[in-house]
């Protein structure tokens, strides 16, 4: 099992809606979490901590569940600037803190 | 400037030559990270230089690649012997130390090598 699995999509939605994405990881020592975006041929920008009580910056919303070893992030009212590819990060509780990058979930938002 | 500079910004090199690409982090960040990302992958972990302490090197894919950086300052990494697999958007990325050690990366524009 990879360390940080996401859906790759792409998630193709119209915009103003809602879309959201999930993401799972293995190490149940992992610590820290975030969202980056990264946009085409760009670099990885951090987009949202993840705190375990869940946070919201405007209209992203993001989740943890320790439990089942998952993070979302939740899209409303979907903007065509939107479109990127979002990345799962996740740290680990001790030692280098070396974070490990999911694949990337792919969003399309069109008129 | 005030972000993380990489350089070269596009490299294009024969199979089997010797390629150095160089990160200057942002002035104070102590962590400084190495990653690959192939056309359409995710990023792949490479090497993690904090402050003075030895280097995580576990992510290095051979004998052919290694990375220098001296004190808190500017990071070559180097590949020797280049092959086509090595084609790929090498990123750098700086972090300050926090109390956590979750501080946030800041990336550079990355350093997109080509291998014929």
């Amino acid at each position: 099992r990879k360390e940080v699995e996401q859906d790759p999509g792409p998630f193709n939605v119209p915009e103003g809606a809602t879309v959201a994405f999930n993401c799972t990881y293995s190490n149940s020592a992992s610590q820290s979490f975030f969202w980056y975006r990264q946009d085409c041929r760009k670099e990885p920008k951090l987009l949202m901590s993840v705190y375990s009580s869940g946070n919201e910056d405007g209209r992203f919303t993001a989740q943890l569940n320790r439990a089942s070893q998952y993070i979302s992030l939740l899209i409303r009212d979907s903007k065509l600037s939107d479109s990127a590819t979002y990345l799962c990060v996740v740290r680990p509780l001790r030692g280098s803190y070396i974070p490990t990058f999911g694949r990337g979930t792919s969003l399309i938002v069109h008129p | 400037g005030a972000g993380v500079s990489q350089s070269p910004s596009n490299k294009v090199t024969e199979k089997g030559k010797d390629v150095e690409l160089r990160c200057d982090p942002i002035s104070g960040h102590t962590a400084l990270y190495w990653y690959r990302q192939r056309l359409g992958q995710g990023l792949e972990f490479l090497i993690y230089f904090q402050g003075n302490s030895a280097p995580d090197k576990s992510g290095l894919p051979s004998d052919r690649f290694s990375a220098e950086r001296t004190g808190e300052s500017v990071s070559t990494l180097t590949i020797q012997r280049t092959q086509q697999e090595d084609s790929a958007v090498y990123l750098c990325a700086s972090s300050p130390r926090t109390l956590t050690g979750a501080g946030e990366l800041f990336f550079g524009e990355g350093s997109r090598l080509t291998v014929l």
